[in-house]
């Protein structure tokens, strides 16, 4: 079973800090995605990437960014984070072919205080 | 662009009842369709799919149609369980495994 590792089921950061949340996935996967969940707005896509140095600014990129320095390892960054980044935020990857679904991990659920 | 449209929720059910979800897509092209099941505290799981037009997409006694037609994918099940409580997600893929997801179907089944 392919599996995504989320660093952290939940965290509690300060306004102003950085936070980095790591996601790994054991299945070679190409393409591999960020996304936050607020109850109302469902999934909302913040970056994704194609490949190993390669991100793409998803819906909501504003105040975040990525780094994916090895194939099965992406990072989301929150450069300085603010209490409107207080949010549940999913990891996902796939194979890049149109056919296959995305694979999820447990989510983080993150609070800026 | 691409859009999904699923059915407003919560949706609350006695145990052993009928299910539908309705959901709708719009898409160019050829898109494979996908639901995700989300448990409490956890991330989204693959429920079932369906990659062309009328297949069946079928998981845990769920089924869905792929109907080019209606361009719908509703998700059934004929008899719930109060382990289905759970939010239920429509997505479609387009090209590069990119997907768009709906908001959100929350179903809640009593005893």
């Amino acid at each position: 079973d392919v599996k995504v590792t989320q660093s952290s089921r939940y965290l509690v950061k300060r306004t102003g800090e950085k936070v980095f949340l790591e996601c790994v996935q054991d299945m070679d996967h190409e393409n591999m995605f960020w996304y936050r969940q607020d109850p109302g707005l469902g999934l909302r896509l913040i970056y994704f990437s194609y490949d190993v140095k390669m991100k793409e600014k998803g819906d909501i990129p504003e105040g975040y960014s990525v780094s994916r320095e090895k194939k099965e390892r992406f990072s989301l960054i929150l450069e300085s984070a603010s209490t409107n980044q207080t949010s549940m935020y999913l990891c996902a990857s796939t194979w890049g072919r149109s056919n296959q679904p995305q694979h999820f991990g447990d989510g983080t659920r993150l609070s800026i205080l | 662009g691409n859009s999904v449209t699923q059915m407003e929720g919560p949706v609350t059910l006695s145990e052993e009842a009928f299910l539908t979800i309705n959901c709708t897509y719009t898409a160019t092209g050829y898109p494979s369709l996908f639901w995700y099941v989300q448990y409490p505290g956890e991330g989204l799981q693959l429920l079932l799919k369906a990659t062309k037009a009328d297949d069946k997409g079928s998981n845990k006694g769920f089924e869905a149609t792929y109907r080019k037609e209606t361009t719908s994918f509703h998700l059934e099940k004929g008899s719930v369980q109060v382990s289905d409580s759970a939010v239920y997600f429509c997505a479609l893929n387009t090209n590069a495994g990119k997907s768009t997801f709906g908001d959100g179907t929350t179903l809640t089944v009593k005893p």
